[in-house]
């Protein structure tokens, strides 16, 4: 199994603030890798797909970089609707898909 | 509007069974792969079971194996999930999820395969 783990697992950071989130792969996924956006009580929304592509309607403050096994999102100015939980999920797998535990980022 | 709606959650006893749907509308549900995504109380997604779009493959996470049928019926555009022998540790907000995919052209061409459209889930309890 993939195992894919984010750091830190929690962050705190004020509006304005630029923001990164690291995920890594136990293994090369290539691109494989998409990051999604939880607010408490709500589904999952999807933010970037195949490791920097922005989904559609996503704001451009929100970017991916990376490859192999070492993956980031970005967020370049946060404003107050982004705090919320941010997961990294592999889909290089067609055995099964895994996601990271999650990095909660709240306001300081 | 496209949109999923899970139904059919609700306590159960350990040991019991209860099969979550799926309905799926403004889009052609037949063309997608679909996949169930689980989240326990305070915890982190974990991906479930997914079913290509003619129901001819089918995937399976390991602590739901054996357990758990993922199916659909594309005349009614519909997705479920049988769950089987239920345990505490399956309590959970169940999502189904649209796998949308996009295509690289090379000489092996790439498949990035990603879940665009979310229910908003259907919560299933299993406890004494």
């Amino acid at each position: 199994d993939i195992q894919m783990t984010q750091s830190p697992s929690s962050l705190s950071a004020s509006v304005g603030d630029r923001v990164t989130i690291t995920c890594r792969a136990s293994q090369s996924i290539s691109s494989y890798l998409n990051w999604y956006q939880q607010k408490p009580g709500k589904a999952p929304k999807l933010l970037i797909y195949a490791a920097s592509s922005l989904q559609s309607g996503v704001p451009s403050r929100f970017s991916g970089s990376g490859s192999g096994t070492d993956f980031t999102l970005t967020i370049s100015s946060l404003q107050p609707e982004d705090f919320a939980t941010y997961y990294c999920q592999q889909s290089y797998s067609t055995l099964g898909y895994t996601f990271g535990q999650g990095t909660k980022l709240e306001i300081k | 509007e496209v949109q999923l709606v899970e139904s059919g959650g609700g306590l159960v006893q350990p040991g019991g069974s209860l099969r979550l749907s799926c309905a799926a509308s403004g889009f052609t549900f037949s063309s997608y792969w679909m996949s169930w995504v689980r989240q326990a109380p305070g915890k982190g997604l974990e991906w479930v079971a997914n079913i290509k779009q003619d129901g001819s493959e089918k995937y399976y996470v390991d602590s739901v194996k054996g357990r758990f049928t993922i199916s659909r019926d594309n005349a009614k555009n519909s997705l479920y999930l049988q769950m089987n022998s239920l345990r505490a540790e399956d309590t959970a907000v169940y999502y189904c999820a649209r796998e949308d995919i996009v295509v690289v052209p090379a000489a092996m061409p790439l498949y990035y395969y990603y879940m665009d459209v979310w229910g908003k889930g259907t919560t299933v309890t299993v406890s004494s």
